[in-house]
């Protein structure tokens, strides 16, 4: 089974200073990834995924990560962090099911990030 | 507006008691699925489901049942709520089977044990 570990359950930053979130999966012959943000009180949105094609992934609100396949690493950047990037982060990678074709979605334990002006 | 509605968003139950959590959504989404979010653990998936009928268990099943007899709709069945159970649970879904397509999730049901 396919598993991610987030290596930093906290990072605290300073507003406008960049930040770099981390992300390791276990290693497979096909992976994709995944990352997910979770505002307070509020269900996950989708950042940015990685399927297959160009290492460099662009996300929204600025946010990009890198596929790195071989340190098994898909961590989570953004040059320059706003208060309203607070919020708690999860890497999440897809693995399969008994179910055919159907594929589940494995998350990581959380990055909360808390920006300070 | 379209999207995932759970129901309730708020909980509190008697070791116990049985309770049955909603979702519904209305996008035509084949893939269902529900997951229970702890502090230091992330999501954890419970069940899922392909479509009416089909279903299958994720990766802390234990406690709760589920079908599903509409597209539109995915209950969870809390049978005997322990303390254990309490948590935030999300449900979510997708368009297709794959990964590829991308999840919208509801926005919770904090449920608390005691």
């Amino acid at each position: 089974a396919q598993s991610v570990t987030q290596l930093d359950s906290q990072v605290p930053v300073f507003e406008e200073a960049p930040v770099e979130l981390r992300c390791n999966y276990s290693s497979s012959v096909s992976v994709y990834l995944f990352w997910y943000v979770q505002y307070p009180n509020q269900g996950l949105q989708l950042l940015l995924k990685y399927l297959s094609g160009s290492t460099l992934v662009k996300g929204i609100n600025g946010f990009e990560a890198e596929f790195n396949k071989s340190q098994t690493s898909f961590h989570l950047r953004k040059p320059s962090v706003h208060i309203s990037d607070t919020a708690e982060y999860f890497c999440a990678v897809s693995d399969g099911g008994r179910i055919q074709g159907a594929q589940k979605l494995v998350f990581g334990q959380g990055t909360r990030l808390t920006i300070n002006p | 507006n379209a999207g995932v509605t759970q129901t309730p968003k708020f909980q509190v139950l008697k070791t116990g008691q049985s309770m049955t959590l909603q979702c519904a959504q209305d996008m035509n989404h084949e893939y269902m699925s529900w997951y229970r979010q702890d502090p230091g653990m992330g999501l954890r998936l419970i069940h899922y489901s392909v479509g009416a009928g089909i279903t299958d268990q994720g990766e802390v099943p234990n406690g709760y049942n589920v079908s599903r007899s509409t597209t539109e709709d995915f209950p969870l069945r809390l049978l005997s709520a322990a303390p254990s159970q309490t948590s935030v649970y999300f449900c979510a879904s997708r368009l297709g089977r794959g990964n590829n397509y991308g999840y919208t999730f509801g926005s919770g049901t904090r449920l608390t044990v005691v």
